[in-house]
């Protein structure tokens, strides 16, 4: 059983498209995030969730908005795509443990999307 | 703004103990140090983290040293699966955030 599933794998739209990624986790956790990979393989956190909650809102462009309706999904909606949003996006979640020293986040297999 | 070095890149024959260093010298008492690796643009998969004691899993060991500026993860029996990206990371407790560095590129060769 896949722990974290993204969909679509992949993800090719014009420029001032509306599309959304699909994210759900099915370990219980609490927490969720969105990770971005550009094309210099830079990975860098741009959301994160707790308990449908966001506590992580890195500078992002306002077009992307993030959605969690329960605490095992979470989604990402962008609106008018631009060519620099080309890149893939890593959705994770991890176990609420802010209090102790354990944190592993567990990755799901991406989605590439490519911007026309 | 990554607080963790490490080299660009390193090759290791297969069999052998794969040693790839993690420069994090402005690491506070409270940060703790994660290693993931990516293989091929799969996401990052956690291998092992440690506070300042030595840590050993079924994937890898981790040393830090006394002073905790750097770190070492050795894979001791490297396969040609083992050829991936990898992460050191450097999180503060109590946080969720993670901050990924550029991350060392390890060609496993036969």
């Amino acid at each position: 059983d896949t722990a974290v599933s993204q969909t679509p794998k992949y993800l090719v739209t014009q420029m001032g498209n509306d599309k959304s990624i699909k994210c759900e986790q099915n370990l219980g956790h609490d927490t969720m995030y969105w990770y971005k990979q550009d094309s210099k393989k830079f990975l860098k956190i741009m959301f994160s969730y707790n308990n449908k909650e966001l506590i992580i809102n890195e500078t992002v462009p306002n077009r992307f908005s993030p959605k969690s309706p329960d605490k095992a999904h979470l989604n990402l909606h962008i609106n008018s795509l631009e060519l620099g949003d080309s890149a893939v996006y890593f959705c994770a979640s991890s176990q609420d443990q802010r209090g102790t020293s354990t944190d592993t986040q567990y990755f799901g297999p991406g989605t590439r999307l490519t911007v026309l | 703004d990554a607080k963790t070095t490490q080299p660009t890149s390193m090759d290791c024959a297969e069999g052998r103990a794969a040693n790839l260093p993690c420069n994090h010298s402005t690491i506070s008492g409270n940060e703790y140090v994660y290693w993931y690796r990516q293989i091929h643009s799969q996401g990052p998969q956690y291998i092992i983290h440690g506070l300042k004691n030595n840590e050993t899993n079924e994937m890898a060991s981790l040393i830090i040293t006394e002073d905790r500026k750097s770190s070492t993860l050795i894979l001791p029996h490297a396969t040609l699966r083992d050829t991936a990206v990898y992460y050191c990371i450097v999180r503060v407790r109590g946080t969720y955030k993670y901050i990924f560095g550029t991350g060392t590129r390890l060609k496993v060769l036969a």
